[in-house]
Parts: C-alpha cells; sequence; structure tokens
C-alpha cells in the first residue's frame, strides 16, 4: 500500500516562531509536492521538488521555504509563522512518469497559528 | 484567470440522482486530467483520470473536451457514499508533473 506520511495531524504555533511540517514517501517518487488548502481557495502550490536538493517555487512560495536531502523526505519550513498562514497543508508525491500519472498526498497537516 | 475553475456547489441531490460536475482549464498546455474525490478532513485520492476518448468506471463517467477546454464528471444512481468534495486536476508538464486544483465541488446526497 502506498503511503505519504506527513509528521503531525495538528499543530499550535505562535506567531514568529519557526516551524518545520515534514513529509516522508515510500513510493520512490522523484516529485513531491507541497500544497495548502483553505475554504474557497481549493488545493494551492507552495513548492515542489522534482529530485533531491532540487525545488521550485509554485504560485504562493511568500514566506515559505523547502528542504529535499534525501528522495523520501521533503520539509516544509515556516520562517516565522504568521496568522495567515493558518491552514491545511498537504504534502503529495508522484512518479517521473508520463502523462496520467497519480499523485498521492499524505493526511494533512492542520496548523494553527496565534 | 485562475487555472483551473469550477461551481463550489453545494450540489444537494436525492439518492438514485444523477448528478454532473464541470471544470474548465485556462492553458491550452494543459496534458492530463484527473478527478479526486475528497472527504471531510481527509486527504484527496485519484477517483479517475480523464481521457481523450472519455472514460467510465461504473457510475462515474468522465468526459474531456478540449476544444472548449472542459473535463466533466458524471455521476449515475448517486449513493449517500458519494457525498464528499470533487476536486478536478489538470497537469502541464513544466519539469515535473504539476497538478493545479480547482477548488471543489460539495456534494451531498441526501435519503
Amino acid at each position: 500500500d502506498v503511503k505519504v506520511t506527513q509528521s503531525s495531524r495538528y499543530l499550535v504555533k505562535r506567531t514568529g516562531e519557526k516551524v518545520f511540517l515534514e513529509c516522508v514517501q515510500d513510493m520512490d517518487h522523484e516529485n513531491m509536492f507541497w500544497y495548502r488548502q483553505d475554504p474557497g481557495l481549493g488545493l494551492r502550490l507552495i513548492y515542489f521538488s522534482y529530485d533531491v536538493k532540487m525545488k521550485e517555487k509554485g504560485d504562493i512560495p511568500e514566506g515559505y521555504s523547502v528542504s529535499r536531502e534525501k528522495k523520501e523526505r521533503f520539509s516544509l519550513i515556516l520562517e516565522s509563522a504568521s496568522t495567515n498562514q493558518t491552514s491545511m497543508y498537504l504534502c503529495a508525491s508522484s512518479s517521473a512518469g508520463g502523462e496520467g500519472t497519480e499523485a498521492f498526498f499524505g493526511q494533512g497537516t492542520r496548523l494553527t497559528v496565534v | 484567470r485562475k487555472e483551473v475553475e469550477q461551481d463550489p456547489g453545494p450540489f444537494n441531490v436525492p439518492e438514485g440522482a444523477t448528478v454532473a460536475f464541470n471544470c474548465t482549464y485556462s492553458n491550452s498546455a494543459s496534458q492530463s486530467f484527473f478527478w479526486y474525490r475528497q472527504d471531510c478532513r481527509k486527504e484527496p485520492k485519484l477517483l479517475m483520470s480523464v481521457y481523450s476518448s472519455g472514460n467510465e468506471d461504473g457510475r462515474f463517467t468522465a468526459q474531456l473536451n478540449r476544444a472548449s477546454q472542459y473535463i466533466s464528471l458524471l455521476i449515475r444512481d448517486s449513493k449517500l457514499s458519494d457525498s464528499a468534495t470533487y476536486l478536478c486536476a489538470v497537469n502541464r508538464r513544466t519539469g515535473a508533473n504539476n497538478l493545479f486544483f480547482g477548488t471543489g465541488t460539495r456534494l451531498t446526497v441526501i435519503p
């Protein structure tokens, strides 16, 4: 059974804290993604990575950074958390295959910044 | 203009009804198309890919119209268990398989 695992289901952090969200996949996928999901806005891509140490900005990278030191792990970092970063964060992975490649999601991390 | 747009609903339909969702995409370079299902407080999961010739999986039929740049999902004989949010996704290959998602359409099937 394929698996994408996010380190926490729920997190509460204070404004200004540095926050790390971890994601691990066991499918040897090349591509990994971080999305945030907000009511009325849907899923928005923050960053993605198509190889170890490679990263590219998505649609809303401001306030975030990422790290991919190993193929199976993709971390999202909030350098200085703010209340507008309160959201559901979803990690996903997919293989580098051709068209029609499915993305698999982790269970999500609901982050609240107070 | 958003990359992918869909009607957020909600759609409330009785059991046994047929319901259809549409989703439009803005970039004609889009190559792959999908419908995902997301249950409340859960992660999205692939429902079905959408192929150029259209495809069917039991009560679910997906279609693609490249000329008008939309995809559709038809659910026949709705079940209570079909209640969920349905997300369309479009892939435009630019170095990685980036998926652009619509906001999702919420469906509630009523007994």
